[in-house]
């Protein structure tokens, strides 16, 4: 069975930085095929990526955050880690984590097929 | 543009079929996916690639696309399909991943 699950404060102070992990099991973080996005979404609003890592350890980010996240990952422990500088209120959000999936050869496709439950976070002094 | 735009609100009767569209340049090269989500639980995939359902998805949901437009039909929409709706692709430029507005779904 594939889990992922999301792990890390409740609350964090204006200008400090946050640290998530997410813990997987049931896949390989090193399988090809396969990688972990961080995702997240404000209360009542829209869902948001934030950053990728993909099996043989590229990363991406999302262009307007890009100065402020960095993703990574420890394979021995099956664990992938975001961490975002400079909180701010408006990153109060739940975050999530999804496997990526890729699927085909001649024109591939992805997809999240699946998320962690979510942690929420509130961002306040 | 790397954005994807989706109506905020959809309603549908009982038993009737709806079609929820998601539009953005990137559509014309990548496929777009689909996800539900009911309040307080995360986002379940019901459509990904051309027209793919996961496994314990109902058929009565299906995709479609047609230039940069990308379509989740639901035929016989039942009470619990009532959720937010979202797609995603790639952007524009391949290196990123975008997610639509969301579309609320109402059955009526």
């Amino acid at each position: 069975q594939v889990t992922l699950k999301e792990s890390g404060p409740v609350l964090v102070k204006p200008t400090e930085t946050l640290t998530l992990t997410c813990s997987v099991s049931g896949f390989s973080l090193s399988n090809a095929r396969m990688g972990v996005s961080w995702i997240r979404q404000p209360p009542g609003k829209a869902l948001e990526w934030l950053a990728h890592i993909f099996s043989n350890d590229e990363k991406s980010y999302s262009t307007s955050l890009k100065s402020r996240v960095t993703i990574s990952r420890d394979t021995s422990k099956s664990q992938v880690v975001l961490k975002m500088t400079n909180m701010d209120p408006v990153d109060t959000a739940t975050y999530y984590c999804a496997r990526m999936t890729i699927w085909g050869s001649y024109r591939p496709f992805d997809a999240f097929d699946i998320w962690g439950q979510g942690t929420v976070l509130t961002v306040s002094s | 543009s790397s954005e994807l735009t989706q109506d905020p609100a959809v309603s549908v009767a009982l038993g009737q079929t709806v079609s929820i569209t998601c539009r953005g340049d990137s559509l014309r090269t990548y496929y777009a996916n689909w996800y539900q989500q009911k309040p307080g639980q995360a986002p379940v995939l019901v459509i990904y690639g051309k027209n793919n359902r996961p496994s314990g998805i109902p058929d009565r949901f299906s995709g479609s696309s047609s230039g940069n437009i990308a379509s989740l039909t639901i035929t016989g929409a039942q009470a619990e399909d009532e959720a937010d709706f979202y797609c995603n692709s790639r952007d524009n430029s391949g290196n990123h991943w975008v997610f639509g507005g969301g579309t609320k779904l109402t059955v009526l």
